[in-house]
């Protein structure tokens, strides 16, 4: 079974600074790989996804993901974070094409912005 | 499109009472997800749909929950009788199964039930 690791529960940083957060996962192939992000009050957004191709891949809002196999990771950054940032981020993973439709969520790292 | 819709966005409600929470999926999307998000358990997969059929409800935690499709454009889940702790945010989510598995969340019902 599928399962995904977000090993920081919270992240601080001071607004400008670099981001990254982490994300592992588990699967026996190479799987979907999604980081959404809840504002507070809201529903989960999308900010970006790896299916194949280019390991580094560029998302909305500034951010980018870089998948590498050898680590089973798919960790999120932004060069310079703002404060409008805060808020939760979820790694999520699905299986490829022909499997469930369900994916599999990660417990969420809550992103606190300092000014 | 309005994205996904969902109401009602608060309800506060006695234990014991029945509560119904509603779904619209956005137009085209055949795929549709609820799930409940705690501080305890995070986000939990309730039920999903495929084309209006319930394919996964393994995810429901008890009779007292249910949840139908009745049409391509809305879904409910209803909680009879309701308890004290299934006060949490429900989302309902859709998606076009074109392979991507990418989702579309509603803005969540914030539930207590007192």
């Amino acid at each position: 079974a599928q399962s995904v690791t977000q090993p920081d529960i919270h992240i601080t940083v001071s607004e400008g600074a670099s981001l990254e957060l982490r994300c592992n996962y588990s699967y026996g192939a190479t799987p979907y790989l999604f980081w959404y992000v809840q504002s507070p009050g809201q529903g989960l957004q999308l900010l970006l996804k790896y299916f194949s191709g280019d390991t580094l891949v560029q998302g909305i809002k500034g951010f980018e993901a870089e998948f590498k196999r050898s680590q089973s990771s798919f960790n999120l950054r932004k060069p310079s974070v703002h404060w409008s940032d805060a808020a939760e981020y979820f790694c999520a993973v699905g299986p490829p094409s022909g499997g469930s439709y369900i994916p599999t969520f990660g417990r969420g790292t809550s992103l606190i912005v300092h000014p | 499109d309005a994205g996904v819709i969902q109401s009602p966005r608060h309800e506060v409600t006695e234990m014991g009472q029945e509560v119904t929470l509603r779904c619209k999926p956005i137009s085209g999307h055949n795929s549709l997800f609820w799930y409940r998000q705690t501080m305890m358990r995070g986000l939990e997969l309730l039920i999903y749909f495929n084309n209006n059929v319930p394919i996964d409800d393994s995810g429901m935690p008890e009779d007292r929950f249910s949840a139908k499709m009745p049409n391509a454009s809305f879904s409910t889940l209803k909680i009879q009788p309701s308890e004290p702790r299934d006060s949490a945010v429900y989302f309902c989510a859709s998606s076009f199964p074109s392979g991507s598995y990418e989702q579309y969340f509603g803005p969540g019902t914030r539930l207590t039930v007192t």
